[in-house]
C-alpha cells in the first residue's frame, strides 16, 4: 500500500531558529501533496498543497515566508518553519493523494514542534 | 464556505455493540467523503470513501452511509472492540483535490 514517510517526527528547537520537516511518497509518486497543522483537540487545518515543479498554494491566513515548501521531485515536499516562535509548536501533518481516488489520502506520521 | 460538524463530544460504547458517528456538512454536496481514524500523535489513517452516487459501502466491520439530500454520513463499527478507540474524521473533497477535515469523535469502547 502507499506509505508516506515523515522526518523528524519530533523536534525541539529555539525560538528564532528554523525547523525543516520532510515528506516522501514511498512506493508512488505525488504530484501533489499537502501539509496540514493540528492543535490539540483540534481538528487538521490545511496549510498549504504543494506541487511539484511549481509555487505552493497557501490557505488565506497561513504566511508563505514563514512556513516555507518545496516539492522538488515526485516523492519529496519539505516544510521549513522559519524563525519560529513559540505559538508555532503545534503538529504538523503532510499527506498525499494516488491518481485513484479510492485510495482516499495517505498521510505522514506527524511532526511534533515544540519551540522553546 | 463548506463546514463540516462531527459531534464534539466522546462516545462512549460497551465492547460488541455497534458505534455510529455522524457527519454533517452545510454547504455543497461533494463528489466523494472520507472516513479516516486518528490515534494520538499520530497521523490519520484512511478507512473508507463513498462518493456521491454510492449510499452505501462497507467493509469488514465497517459501514459508510451517504445522504446527499440530508448532507450527512454516517459511519458505523460493528461489534466493536477496544482496539477501535480512536478518533474519526470525515473529510470532504474542495476543488483541487483538498480535503475538509470535521473536528472529529472521539470513540472509547469499554471492554
Amino acid at each position: 500500500g502507499a506509505v508516506v514517510s515523515q522526518h523528524p517526527s519530533r523536534v525541539i528547537c529555539k525560538s528564532g531558529t528554523s525547523v525543516k520537516i520532510e515528506c516522501r511518497s514511498l512506493d508512488f509518486q505525488a504530484t501533489t501533496m499537502f501539509w496540514y497543522r493540528q492543535f490539540p483537540k483540534q481538528s487538521l487545518m490545511l496549510m498549504a498543497t504543494s506541487n511539484e515543479g511549481s509555487k505552493a498554494t497557501y490557505e488565506q491566513g497561513v504566511e508563505k515566508d514563514k512556513f516555507l515548501i518545496n516539492h522538488a521531485s515526485l516523492t519529496l515536499s519539505t516544510l521549513t518553519v522559519t524563525s519560529a516562535h513559540p505559538e508555532d509548536s503545534s503538529f504538523y501533518i503532510c499527506s498525499a493523494a494516488r491518481t485513484a481516488s479510492n485510495y482516499g489520502y495517505t498521510f505522514g506520521s506527524g511532526t511534533r514542534l515544540t519551540v522553546v | 464556505s463548506q463546514k463540516i460538524e462531527q459531534n464534539s463530544e466522546a462516545l462512549n460504547i460497551q465492547e460488541g455493540k455497534t458505534a455510529t458517528l455522524t457527519c454533517n456538512y452545510t454547504n455543497y454536496s461533494p463528489a466523494y467523503l472520507q472516513w479516516y481514524r486518528q490515534d494520538p500523535g499520530r497521523g490519520p489513517v484512511f478507512l473508507l470513501l463513498i462518493r456521491e452516487n454510492e449510499k452505501e459501502k462497507r467493509k469488514e466491520r465497517l459501514k459508510v452511509t451517504f445522504d446527499t439530500t440530508l448532507k450527512q454520513s454516517l459511519f458505523h463499527i460493528t461489534a466493536s472492540q477496544p482496539a477501535d478507540s480512536a478518533t474519526y474524521l470525515c473529510a470532504l473533497d474542495k476543488a483541487g483535490n483538498m480535503l475538509t477535515f470535521g473536528g472529529g469523535t472521539r470513540l472509547m469502547v469499554k471492554p
